[in-house]
């Protein structure tokens, strides 16, 4: 159980256009879900937090304009890349926490690789 | 505040010896600490997790973790590595109960036939 799905798994889009990431919690309600962004051979930086049905707290130095948040639904989060540049390439991984048993366990999803060209 | 420091960026060994990954922690309260494992182009696996029960904690694919308060240490063993344990680990730390988790700065472990 406690499984946390991504998709999709890598994009590769134009720069300046806008790139949409799913994470979806398949057998559990997640109450709130974290989103990471990864560099290569890097650790995993925290970009922001999000509950369900209210607006996403983001770590400081992350532009919420950029890195749109929408958490609408108990199994559904998704952050959206606007006008992406090349720069924001990257691995982005998401995590969904729950209820499941009664555990506050983060479940990690397989991750995303983005490439802006 | 918390913070997690693994100390060492990259670990090789001869498959069949000990693996030893360490990290330290720095926190204000009593910690929950994890270790994770990441293969290459992966997400996270969970290998095991420390909450304020026993000290020693044992995780899958024969890996464990001893907590100890006195030297802020989580170290990750595993008595024989194996080809498959290649990847990159990160050691974790949470704060209060469901907070945000902190991540070290991973150690690659290499393993050699």
């Amino acid at each position: 159980g406690a499984v946390v799905s991504q998709h999709p798994s890598w994009v590769i889009c134009k720069s300046g256009t806008s790139v949409k990431i799913e994470c979806r919690s398949l057998d559990f309600q997640a109450t709130t879900m974290f989103w990471y962004r990864q560099f290569p051979k890097q650790s995993l930086m925290l970009m922001a937090t999000s509950n369900e049905g209210s607006k996403a707290t983001y770590e400081q130095g992350v532009e919420k304009d950029k890195f749109l948040i929408n958490h609408a639904s108990l199994t559904l989060s998704t952050l959206t890349v606007t006008s992406a540049h090349p720069e924001d390439s990257s691995f982005y991984i998401c995590s969904a926490r729950g209820l499941a048993g009664s555990s506050y366990e983060q479940y990690f999803g397989p991750g995303t690789r983005l490439t802006v060209t | 505040a918390q913070s997690v420091t693994q100390l060492d960026s990259h670990v090789s060994v001869s498959e069949g010896t000990p693996v030893l990954l360490r990290c330290n922690y720095s926190s204000s309260y009593s910690p929950s600490l994890f270790w994770y494992v990441q293969h290459p182009n992966k997400g996270l696996q969970l290998l095991l997790k420390y909450t304020s029960a026993a000290t020693l904690v044992k995780g899958i694919n024969g890996f464990e973790a001893e907590f100890k308060k006195s030297e802020t240490s989580f170290h990750l063993t595993k008595p024989s590595a194996h080809m498959s344990d290649a990847a990159e680990y990160f050691c974790v730390v949470s704060g209060a109960r469901g907070g945000k988790l902190i991540f070290g700065q991973g150690t690659e472990l290499s393993v050699k036939p």
